[in-house]
């Protein structure tokens, strides 16, 4: 079974632009979350989806962020226009559906460099 | 609110020895609790969980209790390898909501 996949795997953009990350969940996931790594600090939570639904955006930092997730499948997370605050690694999860979803798997993140 | 407050790094240590890499948490409810593993360039990885209160995750040597009464959920190893060089993510889940709160993350080395 294939594992969550994210692309692209390394972003370098300049600071104005606009840059667009995909997330392929395990199949059969119903839930899909989004996180983000700023340099040498901690996981922050950004969204999650269930299904094609957003179901807590509250992590989502400013509305120059627009996430989607067409159909309950795969999502994109889109930065316009990037800044450099933006840099970062960006993770995606997805986990099965379920009272306690508990296992959240985790795909390789896009590193995402603004200059 | 939810938060984890993870032992700061780096952390070297020679093969063989024992590693303990503290973890406290904050949180309302009965949060489930995690370590999640980052190897160099690859993704993060559940390495092992606890649901409840003195529920003991356990997964490759490596060993963490739930402790409600100190609020902690520390990583513990005997016996450390090179290949268990990486870094290590401490995080809750709390009780409603399905999203994860993380600590900064501990980088491991360990020496031949």
């Amino acid at each position: 079974e294939a594992g969550v996949t994210q692309f692209p795997s390394h972003s370098v953009i300049e600071k104005g632009q606009t840059v667009t990350l995909r997330c392929d969940p395990i199949s059969g996931h119903d839930n899909l979350y989004w996180y983000r790594r700023v340099m040498g600090k901690e996981i922050k939570f950004l969204l999650h989806f269930v299904k094609e639904s957003k179901q807590d955006e509250s992590g989502m930092p400013n509305n120059r962020f627009l996430a989607e997730r067409t159909g309950g499948t795969y999502s994109t997370l889109k930065v316009q226009p990037a800044e450099l605050e933006d840099s970062g690694v960006y993770f995606c999860a997805s986990s099965q559906a379920g009272p306690r979803q508990e296992t959240q798997y985790f795909g390789p993140g896009t590193r995402l460099l603004v200059l | 609110g939810n938060s984890v407050t993870q032992m700061e790094g780096p952390v070297t240590l020679s093969e063989e020895a024992f590693l303990t890499i503290n973890c406290t948490y904050t949180a309302t409810g009965y949060p489930s609790l995690f370590w999640y593993v980052q190897y160099p360039g690859e993704g993060l990885q559940l390495l092992l969980k606890a649901t409840k209160a003195d529920d003991k995750g356990s997964n490759k040597g490596f060993e963490a209790t739930y402790r409600k009464e100190t609020t902690s959920f520390h990583l513990e190893k005997g016996s450390v390898q090179v290949s268990d060089s990486a870094v290590y993510f401490c995080a809750l889940r709390g009780s409603t909501l399905g999203r994860l709160y993380f600590g900064r993350g501990t980088q491991l080395t360990v020496w031949p």
